[in-house]
């Protein structure tokens, strides 16, 4: 079974800028989540794709985007780049042809932006 | 929304003693309850859950207890090592057929001296 993975491990990127990060899902998983995780905090729910749609978003502003492809895996996009965007950012799978519970993490992507 | 508070946010024990980190949640809709534990510079690792159809559940040294007409939720690791150093992170969410939304608490540093 292959686990979550995420690229790139580390970004920098300044003010302004756009930003697309990456989550292959684990074997057998149909769902991504994305979360956002500031330094000394818990992660912050950012959206969640099942079959290629959206279908749930925590309080982020539009700026924030996302894809799921068909082999499930996905894409987090942030546009026009803010200081306080620098976190962790973390995706997380987990299937619905089990109960839909578990959701397993990939080993993030630390963005800084200045 | 739902609200996810942990204490305490630091912790220390010695070897082989019990650690008990708690959380309270807002939503009684929420009928899942995962425990992470993210080393430093790691994902977070599901180490225990809980529905809320249950009232305990165990797995060697780490036990999770919930008590739903008090919303709260404990972790408890008994025997301590020092491999159990982590941040750790309680989770609420009410888990769907298709979406499941996880709210954090704001983690507890445990620190096992040896």
């Amino acid at each position: 079974e292959t686990g979550v993975t995420q690229s790139p491990t580390h970004l920098i990127k300044t003010r302004g800028q756009q930003v697309t990060l990456r989550c292959s899902s684990q074997s057998g998983h149909n769902t991504v989540s994305w979360y956002q995780q500031a330094l000394g905090q818990g992660p912050q729910f950012i959206f969640q794709y099942y079959r290629e749609e959206e279908n749930g978003r925590g309080n982020f502003p539009p700026r924030f985007s996302g894809l799921q492809f068909p082999n499930y895996s996905s894409e987090l996009n942030v546009n026009a780049l803010e200081l306080d965007d620098s976190a962790l950012y973390l995706c997380a799978s987990s299937s619905y042809r089990a109960p839909a519970y578990e959701q397993y993490f990939g080993p993030g992507t630390r963005l800084t932006v200045t | 929304g739902e609200n996810v508070e942990q204490h305490p946010s630091t912790l220390s024990v010695q070897e082989g003693d019990s650690a008990v980190i708690k959380c309270t949640y807002s939503d009684s809709a929420s009928n899942y309850f995962p425990w992470y534990k993210q080393e430093l510079g790691k994902r977070p690792q599901l180490i225990i859950d809980i529905r809320s159809n249950v009232g305990e559940k165990k797995d060697q040294r780490i036990a999770v207890t919930l008590n739903k007409t008090a919303k709260h939720f404990s972790l408890h690791i008994t025997e301590t090592q020092p491999e159990d150093s982590a941040v750790y992170f309680c989770a609420a969410s009410e888990a769907r057929y298709n979406f499941n939304k996880f709210y954090f608490g704001s983690g507890t540093k445990l620190n096992v001296k040896p």
